[in-house]
Order: structure tokens, then sequence, then C-alpha cells
């Protein structure tokens, strides 16, 4: 079953303002990952938080994580027209003898910046 | 650097056919996965493999084999198409598990 739910499904904005998108997941996790998709292309992974950090940011992203809550948030600032895209939130588990099982991604929060 | 490639990039099967949707990294990463990415669903992780040698199933593995022989190719093989599995196949590697992955560009299939 998917993990993360990501909300809202669909979020439209104008051009120079902010959006934000959450996920939330259901299980224990060592980090959870934001990644970008462009329509009919391939994923492309923008930041990484670890299970014991709160606040990562890169560039014009801004993630935090609240592993109490189980769930995450992802802020870009100063929206630009080629920010359009699906963003999807997934999470990773690590085995306690090394090794990881995979991504288990939500369904995605589709950004559309309105120019 | 390549990054991941895969091939091919679309395809239409026959119900009842096999095939092999090759997935190849040049990055010296341990870790790869096969995912699919149905309309409305995101992406499910199909199986993955931490290393040379060692595979296991992930949430949908049913109909699909890999096998992992050397790091750098990590194939995922349908055995007998089902017109379910018409979706967008993707790879994945990732030098370990505190990474991001690195995706290829994806693989189109349509099963009739």
């Amino acid at each position: 079953s998917q993990q993360g739910e990501e909300d809202p499904q669909a979020l439209s904005i104008q051009e120079g303002e902010n959006a934000t998108m959450n996920c939330s997941y259901k299980t224990s996790i060592n980090n959870l990952q934001w990644y970008r998709q462009n329509s009919g292309r391939g994923l492309v992974h923008l930041i990484l938080i670890r299970s014991n950090e709160r606040e990562k940011h890169s560039g014009r992203l801004r993630v935090t994580l609240d592993t109490s809550k189980k769930s995450s948030s992802l802020l870009i600032t100063a929206s630009r027209a080629a920010d359009t895209a699906s963003y999807f939130c997934a999470t990773e588990t690590m085995y306690s003898g090394g090794g990881a099982d995979g991504l288990t991604f939500g369904k995605g929060t589709h950004l559309i910046i309105q120019p | 650097n390549a990054g991941v490639t895969q091939t091919p990039k679309f395809q239409v099967l026959k119900t009842g056919q096999s095939m092999t949707l090759q997935c190849a990294q040049d990055m010296n990463h341990e870790y790869m996965s096969w995912y699919r990415q149905d309309p409305g669903m995101g992406l499910r992780l199909i199986h993955y493999s931490v290393g040379a040698g060692i595979t296991d199933q992930g949430e949908v593995p049913n109909g699909y084999n890999v096998s992992r022989s050397t790091t750098e190719d990590f194939p995922l093989r349908l055995l007998s198409a089902a017109p379910s599995q018409t979706s967008v196949y993707f790879c994945a590697s990732s030098f370990s598990g505190t990474y991001g992955y690195t995706f290829g560009s994806g693989t189109r299939l349509t099963v009739v």
C-alpha cells in the first residue's frame, strides 16, 4: 500500500508566490525524500531529510520533518513557471544490519505555476 | 556519465508474451530498484537489490522476475504479459540508503 499521502493533490498558484505541499506517512522511517516529475519524464531527486533532522534547505526548497506526527512539508519559495511539475514524497526504511527496502511513494501533488 | 539507462523507451506486447526491460547504471551504485507508475497511483516498488547477487520483492512483485549478476545491470523480466501490466516502468539506483536515487527516463509498456 502507499506509504505517503501528499496534500493537496493539486495546487495552482501565481508565479512568485510560495508553494507548500504536505506529506504524511504510516510507518517508521530512516529518511524521507522529495522528487519532482515533469510530464512524461523521469523523477528528479530534490532533497533528502533524515529521521533525526527537523529541517533542511536547498536553494529555494525548504523541507521539514515531524516524526512524531509522521509528516513532512516541502516549501518552494518564489515559484517560477519552470516549477510546474508533480512532486512526490518517498520514504525509505533501513535494516538494522544494513541495506534498505527501496522507496515507498505517495500519489503526488500536481503543482501549476501561473505566469 | 550516462546515469541510469533504460531500454526500450516504448514497447507493445501481446498478452502472454515475455520480455526483458533493461536497466544499466554507470555510477557504481549498490542499490537498484524497479517501480511501476500507473495514473493516479504514484510509483509502486516491484523489486529491489542492495548489491550484486541480492534481490528482494517489493510491493507488487507478481508477474515479474529480476536478477543482479553485476553491479551495473538490473533487468526486469515479464514472464507472461497481461493487460494489467500496462504501465510506465522506472528503474532507479542509489549509492546507499542515505542518498537520493537517480531515476531512468522510463519504459512505457502497453500490453494488448
